[in-house]
């Protein structure tokens, strides 16, 4: 059963324009939610995480809201820029206690058209 | 900046060959991680390491796929025999481990890249 979903596969978007990439869990428990983008042939890297107890976090160019009664979070991406074409992963962990890895979203390739 | 290495960057094998990869964390990370990603997947945790102690492997297929850290710095992840489905990219990510700190960011390698013919 897969805790965290990311539901559309691919999003295509003008550059300029707000990117808005979606991700639902199914466990109430997650204390915090994190976005890593992914090129081909590269590793993860982390965008922007948020704590279950905000709402918002905001940094540059990028903005995750969390609705937790929804079990829903979004990243906005805006102004889009064709270098942010990439695979975006959405995923969750507990409070760190030494034991809580991240859990993983199956993505969503976002293609940004110059 | 630190990054996280990993090697072989691709490695092409036959079934029933074993296979192996390397991981050195960021240099005081703790807490090093093992994941697969299968094409149009997220990546799926195999193994969590605290320092050189095993925190969980309970998704790690212990048939054919073995992992350690002895001496709580780099790592090695091996599969004997690779199967058809074994193809995948195999990430090393590492974090600090630091209880109660807020988000666990992991950094991620770049990754091996694994084709078993």
């Amino acid at each position: 059963d897969q805790q965290v979903k990311q539901n559309s596969p691919s999003l295509s978007v003008q550059e300029g324009r707000i990117s808005i990439l979606n991700c639902d869990y199914t466990n109430s428990m997650f204390d915090y939610f994190l976005w890593y983008k992914k090129y081909p042939a590269e590793g993860p890297t982390f965008l922007i995480s948020i704590s279950s107890i905000k709402d918002k976090n905001e940094d540059g160019r990028f903005t995750v809201f969390l609705n937790k009664s929804a079990k829903h979070l979004s990243l906005h991406i805006v102004p889009s820029q064709p270098g942010d074409s990439a695979v975006y992963f959405c995923a969750a962990s507990f409070r760190f206690s030494g034991n809580t890895p991240l859990v993983f979203g199956k993505g969503t390739r976002l293609s940004v058209i110059a | 900046e630190a990054e996280v290495a990993q090697s072989p960057r691709y490695k092409i094998t036959e079934k029933s060959q074993a296979v192996a990869f390397w991981c050195d964390p960021i240099s005081g990370h703790a807490t090093l991680y093992w994941y697969r990603q299968i094409l149009g997947q997220g990546p799926e945790l195999l193994v969590q390491f605290q320092d050189e102690s095993v925190v969980d492997d309970s998704q790690l297929p212990k048939d054919r796929f073995s992992a350690e850290r002895l001496k709580g710095v780099d790592s090695t992840l091996k599969i004997q025999p690779a199967e058809l489905g074994d193809s995948a990219m195999y990430l090393c990510a590492s974090s600090l481990g630091l209880a109660n700190s807020g988000a666990n960011v992991l950094t991620f390698g770049a990754g091996s890249r694994l084709t078993v013919l």
